[in-house]
């Protein structure tokens, strides 16, 4: 069964400095994607960004970029430039190719320093 | 657009209510998902649904009974819960038979079960 690890349970940052939430995984498939979400206070789980595990490029979105290391399976979130909206607690999620199910981390909770 | 609407956003019920909470979705998405999460803890899977037919169901009591009328659609039906089942529920769609098949996430009803 795959897992996925998050050792950091809270993690805290000043505005306007980068912070890396790390995570790892466990499977024995080859074509996979990985995810990172934010649930903020408001409660809406928000896609933060993606990557699939075929591509050997990491992924970016503005400010967040991920270090994809398959062969270490590991997937670490970077996040630059941290500002307040920032704060939530992220979870990364693993999918297998044409599995219907995601697996989730348990979670990171971010605190912003003003 | 990536929006997906869950009402109601707070429900009070006592243990011999019947109650439901509705999803909605109008991104053309083929799949849709039930999740329970209880506080501090990453969301748990309950029912999938695949081109309106239940897929997966992560062996849920039965006073939990998922509908899904059409594509756009889905119902979770609430009869005789514990307290125990009070939790957030999220609904989440997603694309089928493509590659990244990404879920996307409604924001949750708050369920209290007195």
């Amino acid at each position: 069964a795959q897992t996925v690890t998050q050792s950091q349970p809270e993690m805290s940052v000043q505005e306007a400095e980068t912070v890396t939430l790390s995570c790892t995984y466990d499977t024995s498939e080859s074509d996979y994607y990985l995810f990172w979400y934010k649930q903020p206070p408001s409660r809406q789980m928000i896609l933060v960004i993606r990557q699939e595990a075929y591509k050997q490029q990491n992924a970016t979105e503005n400010r967040f970029s991920v270090n994809f290391q398959k062969a270490a399976k590991s997937f670490s979130l970077k996040i630059s430039d941290s500002q307040l909206g920032d704060a939530a607690m992220y979870f990364c999620a693993y999918r297998r190719r044409g599995n219907e199910k995601l697996t989730f981390g348990t979670g990171t909770r971010l605190t912003i320093i003003p | 657009d990536t929006e997906v609407t869950q009402t109601p956003k707070h429900l009070v019920m006592g243990m011999t209510n019947k109650k439901s909470l509705k999803c909605e979705q109008h991104m053309g998405h083929r799949a849709m998902y039930w999740y329970k999460q209880k506080a501090k803890k990453p969301p748990e899977l309950m029912f999938v649904y695949s081109y309106e037919k239940l897929s997966i169901n992560e062996s849920v009591p039965s006073r939990f009974s998922p509908e899904c009328p059409n594509s756009s659609l889905l119902n979770l039906h609430l009869h005789a819960l514990q307290p125990e089942d009070s939790a957030l529920y999220l609904c989440a769609s997603s694309t089928r038979g493509t590659s990244t098949d990404t879920q996307y996430f409604g924001p949750g009803t708050r369920l209290t079960v007195l």
